[in-house]
């Protein structure tokens, strides 16, 4: 079935780089995304990366796909305390429906 | 703001009354979603329409959950006799032709 796993904490200093870490385990998942989530707010698209690229860049944030061991990542450099939300990794899955799976979430704090 | 509108943002109602919420999508979008979210998840698919039609729906939509997007424009979710299980955010979220998804604000739906 469909599944995206997230480690559900991660803890940084204001100005360190931070790594969020995804696992998902539908290989015919056209497109990866990430979204921010603030309290009590709807989701925010960060960034998004089609199955075929392996690295996108945007600014502060660094996507690296691993399609062959289904992992994807979320690297934030210089991480600021607005930095501080719920992130989600989610996949399209099967199918052309554009449907998202989500993973439960990871909570960035940002100490400063 | 995203331009996915939705009202109410908050809803609180009593165990066995019926309630609708409504989406205001990206105008030019075709493809709209609606998800549930409960406290420390993600998102989970409920249904989603290409224009009008009404093309999948998820397990997790009881028959006391039904959506409509009359003229391919607004949506709305209805849940008739609420139950306290139904208590979550529930989001709408359309997609551009470039593939992103853009979510509204959500509407909080509280059941006593």
């Amino acid at each position: 079935g469909e599944d995206v796993e997230q480690s559900l904490f991660l803890s940084v200093r204001e100005g360190d780089s931070s790594v969020i870490n995804c696992t998902y385990t539908d290989s015919s998942s056209t497109y990866l995304y990430w979204y921010k989530q603030e309290p009590g707010a709807g989701l925010q698209l960060l960034t998004y990366i089609f199955s075929n690229m392996d690295m996108k860049q945007d600014q502060r944030l660094t996507v690296l796909l691993n399609k062959k061991d289904k992992h994807l990542s979320l690297r934030i450099a210089d991480t600021q305390t607005g930095d501080s939300a719920i992130y989600f990794c989610a996949e399209t899955g099967s199918g052309n429906t554009g449907k998202l799976i989500f993973g439960q979430g990871t909570t960035l704090q940002v100490k400063p | 703001d995203t331009g996915v509108s939705q009202n109410p943002r908050h809803k609180i109602t009593k165990r066995g009354q019926n309630v609708t919420f409504r989406c205001d999508p990206i105008s030019e979008h075709n493809r709209l979603y609606w998800y549930r979210q409960t406290l420390g998840q993600g998102p989970e698919f409920l249904t989603y329409f290409q224009n009008e039609a009404q093309l999948e729906k998820s397990r997790l939509l009881s028959d006391r959950f039904s959506a409509e997007r009359p003229k391919g424009s607004f949506s709305t979710l209805e849940i008739q006799r609420t139950e306290q299980g139904d208590s979550a955010m529930y989001l709408c979220a359309t997609l551009s032709r470039n593939n992103e998804q853009f979510f509204g604000p959500g509407t909080r739906l509280t059941v006593l």
